[in-house]
């Protein structure tokens, strides 16, 4: 069975920095593409990034580009997401995903991040 | 970038059948089939139910069917159980900006 667990959440203030990782199991992770996506505290889903198989490509949503970069170690089976200039606003909880046919499944538990002074 | 659109809430009585929609663009729903959706239980993840607009995902039920008309898709559930009991949220891919969107989520309570 596919599975995903994310880690390296905790409390950062403004303009701090976070390194989020994301380990895979159950499936061959090189095979997929692969997002992050998160949920502020009781509000509903968005997605945040993906990156191809061999990381050669890769897509942001708007309000995290130039300061959230995603990356890969398909050796590792890993999913990283390196977050930058962090703000009130980014505080949520942070799931990673696999790529499934234009949806996304395996989700994990999430790792919750908050920004705060 | 804007969320496609839900109803907030939604409820029905156990054994009767409700319909969730999901409303975007001609740059989201409407200009491809990449349309999938979600359950999600209290203090859980999501579990992915539908891809493709129509397309189950493995070991779902199938009381949960999709479908889509020019830039609304829809999940039904029939025949509630109180185990459906959660929110649901749809997503789409937005070609115009090369991302995905997820709708507004929708809480489905079974009287």
């Amino acid at each position: 069975e596919p599975q995903t667990a994310e880690s390296g959440g905790g409390l950062v203030p403004p303009g701090g920095s976070l390194r989020l990782s994301c380990t895979s199991s159950g499936f061959t992770f090189s095979d997929f593409w692969m997002s992050w996506a998160r949920q502020a505290p009781g509000k509903g889903l968005e997605w945040v990034a993906n990156i191809k198989p061999d990381g050669t490509n890769i897509h942001y949503i708007d309000s995290v580009k130039g300061r959230f970069t995603i990356s890969r170690d398909n050796a590792k089976n890993s999913l990283y997401l390196q977050m930058n200039s962090l703000r009130a606003e980014d505080t949520a909880l942070y799931y990673c995903a696999r790529d499934w046919q234009w949806g996304f499944d395996s989700w994990g538990q999430g790792t919750l991040v908050t920004v705060s002074s | 970038q804007s969320a496609l659109t839900q109803p907030a809430s939604m409820s029905g009585s156990p054994g009767q059948s409700i319909t969730i929609s999901c409303t975007g663009t001609s740059s989201d729903i409407g200009g491809h089939n990449y349309v999938s959706w979600y359950q999600q239980h209290p203090g859980k993840a999501p579990k992915l139910l539908i891809y493709e607009v129509t397309t189950r995902h493995s070991g779902v039920s199938s009381r949960f069917s999709g479908s889509k008309s020019f830039n609304t898709a829809s999940l039904t559930i029939s025949g509630l159980q109180a185990e459906d009991e959660a929110d649901y949220y749809c997503s789409s891919y937005r070609s115009t900006t090369t991302s995905f969107v997820f709708g507004t989520g929708t809480t489905v309570t079974v009287l």
